[in-house]
């Protein structure tokens, strides 16, 4: 069974620019969860989306935002970004179903921010 | 803010076996112990997970104590493939799939 991907592997974008990163789970993966990492933060959740439906949020600001596709594959969104956005975000997909949903995780993209 | 606690670093010898502790004295009755792992610049990758009985697969051994306020996940013979940073995480299996990590412990496997 093919792993979670993620495009790009690697971006760089300017300060003010917008980004769209995608995801694609593991086939038959109904959620989707985004994260981003930095040195400074760790690694911090952004938000979960099952069904095409967000259900879970953390604390990011509005410029963050995402959806899912009825394929399940998913895309967040960055706007205006700014210097600190730059980090490695994270993709993970699980089933979902109840005991044992443990979550896997995509290779990442790089954003950097100049 | 994570629920549990973990050293910030730890050195193994290779080919000995690594016990990375991990405390979490307010976990719940519904709550299970979660293992991930993150090899530099890779996405985290699942280890194991239990409840309250001890568990085993082919990757490592999780030992939960009795009272559940504390576990240690062991890497039977480690390698240097597994120099990685260890993440201890609770969370109610199947309720939702928002994962908060910690810091983590930097495990170091030493040639």
């Amino acid at each position: 069974k093919a792993g979670v991907t993620q495009t790009p592997r690697y971006l760089i974008k300017t300060r003010g620019q917008q980004v769209t990163l995608s995801c694609s789970p593991i086939s038959g993966h109904r959620s989707v969860s985004w994260y981003q990492q930095t040195p400074g933060q760790g690694l911090q959740f952004l938000f979960e989306y099952f069904s095409e439906t967000q259900r879970n949020k953390g604390n990011f600001p509005g410029r963050f935002s995402g959806r899912q596709f009825s394929n399940s594959r998913s895309e967040m969104n960055v706007s205006t970004l700014e210097l600190g956005d730059s980090a490695l975000y994270l993709c993970a997909s699980s089933s979902r179903t109840g005991y044992g949903n443990e979550q896997f995780f995509g290779p990442g993209t790089r954003l950097t921010v100049l | 803010d994570a629920k549990t606690t973990q050293p910030p670093s730890m050195d193994c010898a290779e080919g000995r076996a690594a016990n990375l502790p991990c405390n979490h004295s307010t976990i719940s009755g519904n709550e299970y112990v979660y293992w991930y792992r993150q090899i530099h610049s890779q996405g985290p990758q699942y280890i194991i997970h239990g409840l309250k009985n001890n568990e085993t697969n082919e990757m490592a051994s999780l030992i939960i104590t009795e009272d559940r306020k504390s576990s240690t996940l062991i890497l039977p013979h480690a390698t240097l493939r597994d120099t990685a940073v260890y993440y201890c995480i609770v969370r109610v299996a199947g309720r939702d799939d928002k994962i908060i990590f910690g810091k983590g412990t930097r495990l170091h496997i030493l040639p």
